[in-house]
Order: C-alpha cells, then sequence, then structure tokens
C-alpha cells in the first residue's frame, strides 16, 4: 500500500532555513505522479505551497513563496524534499507532502511536519 | 492568487443532507474540472473525497458527492453521519499551474 512518511518537528529562528524530507513508499515514484506541499498555519486552512514531478524534476511553487523554497527529490530513495529559506514566524505551520496522481489532486498524504518559526 | 471561497461554517442532523460551495473564478473553478475536495478531522492530515469535480475515490462513501456550475463547486453529503463532522476544504487548478484552496467550511454534525 502506499505509505507517505515525513521528517519530525523542527524548531528554527527567524532567518534561518529548514528542509523537510518526505519518503514515499508502495508505488513508483517516477511514474506518473507528482510530490505537493501543502501547509496549515495553526488554525488556519490549507495553503498550497508547491509541486514537484520527480520523473523529470520539474517543479512549480506559490508565487509568494518563489524564491524562498526549494523542491527536490532523490529517486533513489523515493523521497522528496521542500527546503525552505529566510524563515519568518508567519512561516510557522504543519507542512504535508501528498502525492498528486495529476488533476491537481492529492491522494495520500504524510503525516504532517511541524515547523515552528520563534526566536 | 485569492482563495476560493466557502462558508464558513454548515451544520445538519444526522440522516439529513447538506452542501457546500466553492465559489471561484474562470481562471480556476470555471476553467477547469479539477476541483478536489478534502476532509479534515482535527489533528489529522487531510483526506480527499472528490477529484476531478465529481469522481470519489476507491473506499469514500458514495453518501459524498460533487458538482460544478459555471465558477461554483458544490460538495454534498447525504444521509449524514456523526463521522462526518470536520472541515472541509475545496481546491482548484488555476490557469497559472498552480492549486487554490477554499478559505474551509466546519460541518457540525447536530
Amino acid at each position: 500500500q502506499v505509505q507517505v512518511v515525513q521528517s519530525g518537528a523542527e524548531v528554527k529562528e527567524p532567518g534561518a532555513s529548514v528542509k523537510v524530507s518526505c519518503k514515499t513508499s508502495g508505488y513508483i515514484f517516477t511514474y506518473s505522479y507528482g510530490i505537493s506541499w501543502v501547509r496549515q498555519a495553526p488554525g488556519q486552512g490549507l495553503e498550497w505551497v508547491g509541486w514537484i514531478y520527480p520523473k523529470n524534476g520539474n517543479t512549480k511553487s506559490a508565487q509568494k513563496l518563489q524564491g524562498r523554497v526549494t523542491l527536490t527529490t532523490d529517486t533513489s530513495t523515493s523521497t522528496a524534499y521542500m527546503e525552505m529559506r529566510s524563515l519568518r514566524s508567519d512561516d510557522t505551520a504543519v507542512y504535508y507532502c501528498a502525492r498528486d496522481p495529476g488533476a491537481a489532486s492529492f491522494d495520500h498524504w504524510g503525516q504532517g511536519t511541524l515547523v515552528t518559526v520563534s526566536s | 492568487q485569492s482563495a476560493l471561497t466557502q462558508p464558513a461554517s454548515v451544520s445538519g442532523s444526522p440522516g439529513q443532507s447538506i452542501t457546500i460551495s466553492c465559489t471561484g473564478t474562470s481562471s480556476d473553478v470555471g476553467g477547469y474540472n479539477y476541483v478536489s475536495w478534502y476532509q479534515q478531522h482535527p489533528d489529522k492530515a487531510p483526506k480527499l473525497v472528490i477529484y476531478e469535480v465529481s469522481n470519489r475515490p476507491s473506499g469514500v462513501s458514495n453518501r459524498f458527492s460533487g458538482s460544478k456550475s459555471g465558477n461554483t463547486a458544490s460538495l454534498t453529503i447525504s444521509g449524514l453521519q456523526a463521522e462526518d463532522d470536520g472541515d472541509y476544504y475545496c481546491s482548484s487548478f488555476t490557469s497559472g499551474s498552480t492549486v487554490v484552496f477554499g478559505g474551509g467550511t466546519k460541518l457540525t454534525v447536530l
């Protein structure tokens, strides 16, 4: 069965960087699936962060985050990564990765990674 | 890209039906049949319940159905059950090749 497992919680100071991992299993990582990242600030709704297509490495990020977020994959371990730089307090959120089988729908989600930005 | 518009809350009694609306623009909801709906329980990851406007993933109850008219998509849950209580989010592909979510709707089963 498809499994998506994310790395553990992180606490960072403002201005630092964070890299969250998302390890997948149970399907062919480089087949016709993307990986999307979605975040949820405390008590708030869902916000799309970006998307990567492991087959060719193509990426797309939300305009407000462009320049601060980098999405990558390691196809040898079927793992996706999201790195965010110049962290601010309003980046504090649970970050989710999810498999995207196309049509901008996310069918299998990771458990979420809480990133706390605080001095 | 502005968030899609959803009602903040809806409620219904067990056995009743409810509908949640999701209003966007011709650049997202109205322009593509790529609207999805997610259910989220407290402190849990979202769960996909509808994709491509009206398709149900395997394992999702047929009490969940989706539709779209113009720039507004809708999620209908029939035969409400206590377990349907939670937050619901719509999302859509956009003309900028991004994804936009709605603000979320809290469903209370009375």
